[in-house]
């Protein structure tokens, strides 16, 4: 089963538009949810997280919005770039180091930005 | 930063060779995780360790098994690989820091082919 769950599969966005990627969630236990970017032939790399005490975060062009209520949350890179081209995944995951925590990734969003 | 160091790039193995995919972290980070990434499907959890000689099942551990007999080292062990564990293996690792632990570092990856 699908802890998390990521919408869409592929986006393409011109150059200075804005792409949404949505995530949702189940596990109300959850309060940790981190976007990774992925370069091809990368490893993905922590991008932004949030916490489930405010409802948005914000880092240079990428902000996450969280709404607890609907168990949702989602990533806008506003001013795309091509450079931002890549595979983005939202996770979720519980803070704190104990046995059995892991984070649960959603299945993937290929963003392709074009010129 | 960390460095999490996989020892190859790309693999290609025959129906029932035994496999070992290799994964090396230099930051002394107690946590290991190896996943497996398919386009789809996202990066699914295989096994995760979080001490030496520690592991713990992920989500899909079946024809897998791990070896953690060093701090900084986690292998990956397939005991007869099939065609349908073709796929792109990651390595992680992750601090148990109270400010950092919420992070995971990924190795670039294993592609490996069954044929």
């Amino acid at each position: 089963q699908q802890q998390v769950k990521q919408s869409p599969q592929s986006l393409i966005v011109q150059k200075g538009g804005i792409s949404i990627i949505n995530c949702a969630y189940e596990n109300t236990a959850f309060d940790y949810f981190p976007w990774y970017q992925q370069f091809p032939g990368k490893g993905p790399a922590l991008l932004i997280a949030i916490r489930p005490d405010v409802s948005e975060k914000k880092e240079g062009r990428f902000t996450i919005s969280f709404n607890k209520s609907a168990k949702q949350f989602s990533l806008h890179i506003m001013d795309s770039q091509p450079g931002d081209s890549a595979t983005y995944f939202c996770a979720a995951s519980m803070v704190g180091d104990f046995p059995g925590n892991q984070f649960y990734f959603g299945t993937g969003t290929s963003l392709t930005v074009i010129p | 930063d960390v460095k999490v160091t996989q020892s190859s790039r790309y693999l290609v193995k025959r129906t029932g060779e035994k496999v070992f995919l290799e994964c090396v972290q230099d930051m002394d980070h107690e946590n290991m995780f190896w996943y497996r990434q398919d386009p789809g499907l996202g990066l699914r959890l295989i096994y995760f360790s979080y001490d030496v000689k520690m592991k713990e099942k992920g989500d899909i551990p079946e024809g897998y098994s791990v070896s953690r007999e060093k701090k900084e080292r986690f292998s990956l062990i397939l005991e007869s690989a099939s065609t349908n564990q073709t796929s792109m293996y990651l390595c992680a690792s992750r601090s148990t820091e109270p400010t950092t632990n919420e992070k995971l570092f990924f190795g670039s990856g294993t592609q490996l082919s069954v044929l």
